[in-house]
């Protein structure tokens, strides 16, 4: 069975620094990959930054950054110079095993984070 | 950019009442899925989709609900008896592949 874990609740960070989400995880799967998603007080659930359980390099997607460490099953979300847009809920997601397509995402409890101008 | 829709976007409903929460998934993807959030919770799998049938389901995906994509763009959720436990946030996401893209979601509230 596959389980994330966020232990951050929340996070309060001034504006332009840069803030680091902690999420680790637990899978027997040699195959699996890690999400972030964003979900302002709108309730949406956006997209950030995907990495690949065999993906050598981590993660980019502009200010958003992922610090993937497998041996210690790991994969931390990194914003740089953070703005108020940047304040929402954080959920770390996982989908496993060998089969890609059709899986399903299991989420971590979510991180608030609040950026103080 | 393309993205998943949802309709409605809040529905109240009676205890016992059916309801149909409606999606339409980006268009050339090929694996849908439905995920609920209680209030303040974290996202739960409800079913995933792919070639006209289930590939799986969570123990929350019981016999009061059933999926459907009945013309090849529409993708839907069916609640045949709602429960108070029923309200919550309902996302339809779709994938190409690997990523997920969510809809924005359908606030069911049960009365």
């Amino acid at each position: 069975a596959q389980k994330i874990t966020q232990t951050q609740p929340g996070m309060f960070v001034q504006e332009k620094e840069a803030v680091t989400l902690d999420c680790t995880y637990d899978t027997s799967d040699p195959s699996y990959g890690l999400f972030w998603y964003k979900q302002p007080s709108s309730g949406e659930m956006i997209f950030l930054i995907y990495q690949g359980s065999y993906d050598q390099q981590n993660a980019t997607e502009g200010r958003y950054s992922l610090n993937f460490q497998k041996a210690r099953k790991s994969a931390n979300l990194v914003i740089s110079a953070s703005q108020l847009g940047d304040s929402a809920m954080y959920f770390c997601a996982m989908r496993g095993g060998e089969i890609q397509g059709a899986q399903k995402l299991v989420f971590g409890q979510g991180t608030r984070l609040t950026i103080n101008p | 950019e393309p993205e998943v829709t949802q309709t409605p976007s809040h529905q109240v409903t009676q205890m016992g009442q059916e309801v149909i929460l409606r999606c339409v998934p980006i268009s050339n993807h090929l694996y849908f899925y439905w995920y609920r959030q209680i209030l303040g919770q974290k996202v739960e799998f409800l079913v995933s989709f792919y070639n006209n049938e289930i590939s799986e389901k969570s123990e929350i995906f019981d016999d009061q609900f059933s999926v459907e994509r009945p013309d090849g763009s529409n993708f839907t959720l069916k609640i045949r008896s709602t429960k108070l436990e029923d309200s919550a946030m309902y996302f339809c996401a779709s994938s190409p592949w690997d990523e997920q893209f969510f809809g924005p979601g359908t606030r069911l509230t049960v009365l």
